[in-house]
């Protein structure tokens, strides 16, 4: 069936670290977005990236649509990057819906 | 720019009762969605519209759940009578194109 899977599930990192976060689906997809949740549970738009690379500050992302995955790079981590990773996709088959994969938590210690 | 506006932040209510959430989305968004939050879990889509018509509502429970988008601007969701499972914390989005952009939610606590 459709998925969109995340790696890893869990993360602790110590401050200044780097990492690589990734979001598997299962077919092709029209749109694609990241998302950090917060400790109090807003949801961030981090990149809308349904192909290419992007870079904004100490985040990149790049989305290799053909080869069904996307990864999101977090440089020199800060313990305000604490919280859940979201991806969520629209897949091109069937009805227009967003659907979130499983979430990768990170913590980021001081 | 305003972004998405919900009301209320946290409800409690005992089961049985009736609970409504309103959302109001970023200015000159079309398209505004319902989602629904598990505690550990993504968030899942309720419904969708686009303006005032309701185009994806297969995920809604239609026997207790109801939502309305009048005028194609702000919206309710509502649940009548609320269940202990519907403990959850319930999100609205909107989006112009694609690039959808969340409200803060309201975390319903069902007693």
């Amino acid at each position: 069936g459709i998925q969109v899977e995340q790696s890893p599930p869990d993360l602790i990192l110590q401050e200044g670290a780097n990492s690589t976060l990734r979001c598997n689906f299962s077919d092709s997809v029209n749109n694609l977005q990241w998302f950090h949740q917060n400790p109090w549970g807003q949801l961030i738009n981090l990149f809308y990236i349904p192909s290419g690379t992007k870079q904004n500050g100490r985040l990149s992302a790049t989305t290799v649509a053909t080869e069904r995955y996307s990864l999101l790079y977090i440089s020199s981590s800060q313990t305000t990057d604490s919280g859940v990773y979201f991806c969520a996709v629209v897949f091109t088959s069937g009805t227009y819906k967003y659907i979130f994969g499983t979430g990768t938590r990170l913590k980021v210690l001081a | 720019e305003a972004g998405v506006v919900q009301s209320p932040r946290y409800k409690i209510i005992e089961k049985k009762q009736p609970v409504a959430f309103w959302c109001n989305p970023i200015s000159g968004h079309n398209t505004l969605y319902w989602y629904r939050q598990n505690l550990g879990q993504g968030p899942e889509l309720l419904i969708r519209y686009e303006n005032e018509e309701a185009v994806d509502d297969s995920q809604l429970p239609k026997d207790r759940f109801s939502a309305e988008r009048l005028k194609g601007v702000d919206s309710t969701l509502k649940i009548q009578p609320a269940e202990l499972g519907d403990s959850a914390v319930y999100l609205c989005a909107s989006s112009q194109y694609n690039e959808q952009f969340f409200g803060p939610g309201t975390r319903l606590t069902v007693l």
